[in-house]
């Protein structure tokens, strides 16, 4: 079947350190790829997408490339910010209903 | 824009009372989708309209938990009776039909059942 793993957290690094969160999937055919991120006291939101193979997703300086052949999607951030402390999930669309399979999540603290 | 709105965004609840969560999607969305998200796991599925119709409650507990969204709009939740092991946070999402995956979640219903 279809799943997510991602590390465990929760990771901790100081400010300006560089950033990986990997995750791993397990899926048939070609599923789509997401990075959410869940600011304390606040609702999920989306990070980045990538949609097939080799697509490289961005924002807020986050990057993750869609590796079929390794079948992952790891997170990187070159210089972290106190800012960027959050719970991060990786999650799959495997077909067209646009259902999201999601990992357990990984908790970022960044420390000043 | 206005996001996806829930409430309440806490309640506490004894075992065996009932309790229903209301969701409004954002405008023009017509795919909603309910999540359960117990603490250090990643959401799960609960159920999926479409419009006013289910594409998917395969893994909806149907002897307590039930969801209607009647006119195609807002949704309700109920659970009823309430267990200890439904203390979660209930998330509602919505997205557009066709077009692109990204759902947009509103901040969740936290519940404790005590």
């Amino acid at each position: 079947g279809n799943s997510v793993t991602q590390m465990e957290g929760p990771v901790t690094l100081s400010e300006e350190a560089f950033l990986t969160i990997n995750c791993t999937y397990t899926a048939t055919g070609y599923p789509s790829l997401f990075w959410y991120v869940q600011y304390p006291g606040e609702g999920l939101q989306l990070l980045l997408k990538a949609t097939k193979a080799d697509d490289k997703g961005s924002n807020k300086g986050f990057e993750a490339t869609y590796r079929k052949e390794t079948t992952s999607f790891h997170l990187e951030k070159g210089s972290v910010q106190v800012s960027d402390s959050a719970v991060y999930f990786c999650a799959l669309s495997p077909d067209s209903n646009y259902q999201l399979i999601w990992g357990a999540g990984t908790k970022l603290i960044i420390k000043p | 824009e206005a996001g996806v709105a829930q409430s309440p965004r806490y309640k506490i609840i004894e075992k065996r009372q009932s309790v229903a969560f209301w969701c409004n999607p954002i405008s023009g969305h017509a795919t909603l989708y309910w999540y359960q998200q117990i603490l250090g796991q990643g959401p799960k599925l609960l159920i999926q309209f479409q419009n006013n119709g289910v594409v998917d409650d395969s893994q909806l507990p149907k002897d307590r938990f039930s969801a209607e969204r009647l006119k195609g709009v807002d949704s309700t939740l109920k659970i009823q009776p309430a267990k200890l092991e439904d203390s979660a946070v209930y998330l509602c999402a919505s997205r557009i039909a066709g077009g692109n995956n990204e759902q947009f979640f509103g901040p969740g219903t936290r519940l404790t059942v005590l």
